[in-house]
């Protein structure tokens, strides 16, 4: 099935780190998702983006949502122990009949070292 | 409130054998989704339904895999003659079922077929 190019693959980093990943994709988007998975758990929405050159914060946590609709990166502020997880974006559409099914990305392993 | 539940939690089977996966959504939630997450990739679309219809059932890999959902809330996926390829996460998410709502993932049954 068609999944998004998501880099980096993983990240090792020390606590208080600025983090960045970004997600592309060959096919346009009206929607971009970023969740977090953690170890046993299912994807957990992070934040939702609905622009084409929206920025969205949610605490620590800024993305964006490129204007080309077929990109979006997530920034990390000062990581913490508890930011480690695996972090997905996902695309959607939502408009025109879309069955509102996500498309996922490869996924970021982040490792935060106290 | 409860969230999307899903049993078994885990599963093993044999290759050959049939086996079930529940779903219990979130009580209210009309829209539901099956995705299946193989290791170290992100989840991939199998069937999305809205009340008791598939409304979309593109992502099904073969013949081998049905899912139902006659009441319009608890769901069943069903995988016919398993395949040791068919490991992976099964997971689960509802949603309001309105454009964009946001989907709420369950935590998964991991299957191995061995």
């Amino acid at each position: 099935g068609q999944q998004l190019n998501q880099s980096p693959q993983s990240m090792f980093i020390q606590e208080g780190e600025d983090v960045s990943m970004n997600c592309t994709s060959s096919s346009i988007f009206n929607t971009w998702l970023w969740y977090k998975q953690e170890p046993g758990e299912g994807p957990v929405l992070l934040i939702a983006l609905y622009k084409a050159g929206e920025l969205t914060s949610n605490g620590r946590l800024t993305a964006q949502f490129g204007i080309t609709r077929k990109d979006s990166f997530l920034n990390i502020s000062a990581s913490i122990p508890s930011d480690v997880g695996i972090y997905f974006c996902a695309g959607q559409q939502i408009y025109g009949g879309a069955t509102n099914k996500l498309i996922f990305g490869t996924g970021t392993l982040l490792a935060v070292q106290p | 409130g409860a969230g999307v539940s899903q049993t078994p939690s885990n599963k093993v089977t044999e290759k050959g054998k049939y086996v079930e996966l529940r779903c219990d959504p979130i009580s209210g939630h009309t829209a539901l989704y099956w995705y299946r997450q193989s290791l170290g990739q992100g989840p991939e679309f199998l069937i999305y339904f809205q009340g008791t219809g598939a409304a979309d059932d593109s992502g099904l890999p073969n013949d081998r895999f049905f899912a139902v959902r006659p009441e319009g809330s608890v769901s069943t996926l069903k995988i016919q003659r398993t395949e040791r390829g068919d490991s992976a996460v099964y997971l689960c998410a509802s949603s309001q079922g309105l454009a964009g709502e946001t989907q709420y993932f369950g935590p998964g049954t991991r299957l191995l077929v061995l």
